[in-house]
């Protein structure tokens, strides 16, 4: 069974604090992404990563940044958290499908829900 | 720009009844569609997907339909369960080398009612 981990389920910070969220995931995935989902707007793709070091932007990057370093874990960072980022924040992983159109599922963790004051 | 949308937020459903959700796009591209389903303070777990060489995929109570000139997919659900009620995110996906990345809908909340 796939696993994937994050730090935290609540998570409670203020205004200007920096803030790192982390995930992990046990089944050698080479992609990795970070999600926030809010009411009304669905799963929105901040960042991703298809291999260790490497990072791409998603639809939302602004505010966030992100770190992989080791292939199994994803961190993302809220350099300045706001009270915008208020939300719930959920990590994937899948394999790494390639240019054909075979394309593994996104396995995702339970989610952080991140409350910015 | 919602490349993917489900106009609905909510439909409730008797149980033992067939669920219908829908899903529009609008990017071309798309080539790879798949279905999510969320509890409440858990991670959306994967449920079905299509690929747009297909029409229809079957898994047990579950069928996706996907009418390619209409850029229209939906998800059927029958009999309908109370376990089924959840937030139901359709998703797709577009051909290309580090481009695994999936664009979600909104979702849609399926009650199903006992």
């Amino acid at each position: 069974d796939v696993k994937v981990t994050q730090s935290s389920r609540y998570l409670v910070k203020r205004t200007g604090e920096k803030v790192f969220l982390e995930c992990v995931q046990d089944m050698d995935h080479e992609n990795m992404f970070w999600y926030r989902q809010d009411p009304g707007l669905g799963l929105r793709l901040i960042y991703f990563s298809y291999d260790v070091k490497m990072k791409e932007k998603g639809d939302i990057p602004e505010g966030y940044s992100v770190s992989r370093e080791k292939k199994e874990r994803f961190s993302l960072i809220l350099e300045s958290a706001s009270t915008n980022q208020t939300s719930m924040y959920l990590c994937a992983s899948s394999l790494l499908g390639g240019s054909t159109s075979f394309y593994n599922e996104q396995f995702f963790g339970p989610g952080t829900r991140l409350t910015v004051l | 720009d919602q490349q993917v949308k489900q106009n609905s937020p909510s439909l409730s459903v008797q149980e033992g009844r067939i669920s219908i959700l829908n899903c529009d796009y609008t990017n071309s591209m798309f080539d790879y569609f798949l279905w999510y389903k969320k509890y409440p303070a858990e991670g959306p777990t994967f449920l079905i997907s299509i690929s747009s060489i297909k029409d229809k995929n079957e898994d047990g109570r579950f069928t996706v339909f996907l009418n390619k000139s209409a850029k229209h997919l939906s998800l059927h659900i029958v009999p309908s369960q109370p376990g089924d009620s959840a937030v139901y995110f359709c998703a797709a996906s577009a051909p290309g080398f580090g481009n695994e990345k999936l664009t979600f809908g909104t979702g849609t909340r399926l009650t199903i009612i006992p």
